[in-house]
């Protein structure tokens, strides 16, 4: 497609259960990146994925947190045990690679935990 | 300390004022710089690189001092449609994007 796109745009989960959230990137974009913004906040980095290169797994808030990307393509975020703290929109962008490239973000995954 | 540091405003300013925002960034390695905006309950958007000569897009202009570490954002003739937070961005080396907090705008009639 022409953006990068996320799904679900939305999802409501039970506290103790675990999700998954997809993004497409854009076609040939070889990064690609996961944030997640809480309400009022800032952009908190997560992880990135740069080609075949071991991800950076660098910015993962604790060990419920995983990530994969298949074929340099398609990444799933998982979120294993949900917390109410996990609750926040979860974005994803894509980059040409890391150079001094802009990233495009896809619309984001409001993820709510009740 | 944040990597990056902005004021968070917001910056109330009527149509067709100029508005400056400034932004701090803590890391000497930091290599390249953006301004990205963003709406309400939308996805970052990437506005414009910022470049060691300074740059300008139509009423945006942008700049960098190295020395001081800080980049700045002008926006001329402010127009409604510019009302957003604006997102101050660097990066050291590979590193992923690191985003300040963002700025928010509100461009009055």
């Amino acid at each position: 497609g022409a953006g990068v796109s996320q799904s679900p745009s939305n999802k409501v989960t039970e506290k103790g259960k675990d999700v998954e959230l997809r993004c497409d990137p854009i076609s040939g974009h070889t990064a690609l990146y996961w944030y997640r913004q809480s309400l009022g906040q800032g952009l908190e980095f997560l992880i990135y994925f740069q080609g075949n290169s071991a991800p950076d797994k660098s910015g993962l808030p604790s060990d419920r947190f995983s990530a994969e990307r298949t074929g340099g393509s398609v990444s799933t975020l998982t979120i294993q045990r949900t917390q109410q703290e996990d609750s926040a929109v979860y974005l994803c962008a894509s980059s040409l690679d890391t150079g001094n490239y802009g990233y495009t973000f896809g619309s984001g995954t409001r993820l709510t935990v009740v | 300390r944040k990597e990056v540091e902005q004021d968070p405003g917001p910056f109330n300013v009527p149509e067709g004022a100029t508005v400056a925002f400034n932004c701090t960034y803590s890391n000497s390695a930091s290599q390249s710089f953006f301004w990205y905006r963003q709406d309400c309950r939308k996805e970052p958007k990437l506005l414009m690189s910022v470049y060691s000569s300074g740059n300008e897009d139509g009423r945006f202009t942008a700049q960098l001092n190295r020395a001081s570490q800080y980049i700045s954002l002008l926006i001329r003739d402010s127009k409604l449609s510019d009302s957003a937070t604006y997102l101050c961005v660097v990066r050291q080396g590979r590193r992923a994007l690191t985003f300040g907090s963002g700025t928010r705008l509100q461009v009055q009639p």
